[in-house]
C-alpha cells in the first residue's frame, strides 16, 4: 500500500481479554517493527522482523505478548489476558530490505489500546 | 546498555528565534542517527538522518542536525522557529551490529509561542 496501515485505530477491551493488533507494511518493505508508546513516555521497542523471522524480540514485556508475520508482509501483535498497564498506543513501522535500507522507518498512525 | 538520551522533556522558544533540541547517545560501533517528529494523534514522521560524511545534515521543514562524534551528540536545530513546529521530537539510533534494531529517546516536546 501507499503507507503503513494499522488496525484497529482504537480498541477498548476489558481486563483479561485477548487482543490482536494488525500491521500492513509498505509493499516491498521486508523489515517491520513494533513499538509501544505510553502516555507521556517515549517509544519502547517491542520486536523487529526481517522477512518472517524475528531476530530481535527482546523488547516484548512478558510472555503475554507475541507477534508473528506471515508471507513477509502483514504482522499481528497479540496480547493475551490484557492488563491495565498494557494501555498504550502501539506503533508499527516498516523499512526497505537490507540492500536498500538507509535506515529511516515509515510509521503507521498507531493502534490505541485501552484496557478497562 | 545502549541508549539514547534527550535531556529536556520540554523546550520553549519564541517564534522567529533559533531552536535546539538536544540528543546524546551511548552505543557501540558506528550507528545511524535520526530525528523524527510526531504531531498530535499522528504517527512519527522522518525528519533527517546522519549516516556518514558532513557532520551537518539538513532535513525537512528547514531543520538541520549536527553530529559530534567526540561528544556522541546529535542535536536538532532550526535557525528560525515557527508556531507550526510545535510537536514532539524523537531522536533515534539504528544499531548496526547484530541486526538493525532502532532505539528511540524519550522525546522532547517543543512549544513555539507566537
Amino acid at each position: 500500500g501507499a503507507g503503513v496501515s494499522q488496525s484497529p485505530s482504537n480498541k477498548v477491551t476489558e481486563k483479561g481479554k485477548d487482543v490482536e493488533l494488525r500491521c500492513d507494511p509498505i509493499s516491498g518493505h521486508t523489515a517491520l517493527y513494533w513499538y509501544r508508546q505510553s502516555l507521556g513516555q517515549g517509544l519502547e521497542f517491542l520486536i523487529y522482523f526481517q522477512g518472517n523471522s524475528a531476530p530481535d524480540k527482546s523488547g516484548l514485556p512478558s510472555d503475554r505478548f507475541s507477534a508473528e508475520r506471515t508471507g513477509g508482509s502483514v504482522s499481528t501483535l497479540t496480547i493475551q489476558r490484557t492488563q491495565q498497564e498494557d494501555s498504550a498506543v502501539y506503533l508499527c513501522a516498516s523499512s526497505p530490505g537490507l540492500a536498500g535500507n538507509t535506515g529511516e522507518l515509515f510509521f503507521g498512525e498507531g493502534s490505541r489500546l485501552t484496557v478497562l | 546498555a545502549q541508549s539514547v538520551a534527550q535531556p529536556e522533556d520540554q523546550v520553549n522558544v519564541a517564534e522567529g528565534n533559533p531552536l535546539t533540541v538536544k540528543c546524546t547517545y551511548s552505543v557501540s560501533g558506528n550507528p545511524y542517527l535520526f530525528w523524527y517528529v510526531q504531531y498530535p494523534n499522528r504517527g512519527l514522521q522522518f525528519l533527517l538522518k546522519y549516516i556518514t560524511g558532513d557532520n551537518l545534515v539538513k532535513g525537512s521543514y528547514g531543520f538541520e542536525a549536527e553530529f559530534n562524534k567526540s561528544q556522541t551528540s546529535f542535536h536538532l536545530k532550526k535557525p528560525s522557529a515557527l508556531v507550526s513546529d510545535s510537536a514532539l521530537y524523537f531522536c533515534a539510533v539504528r544499531l548496526n551490529t547484530g541486526g538493525f534494531k532502532t532505539i528511540f529517546g524519550a522525546g522532547t516536546r517543543l512549544f513555539v509561542k507566537a
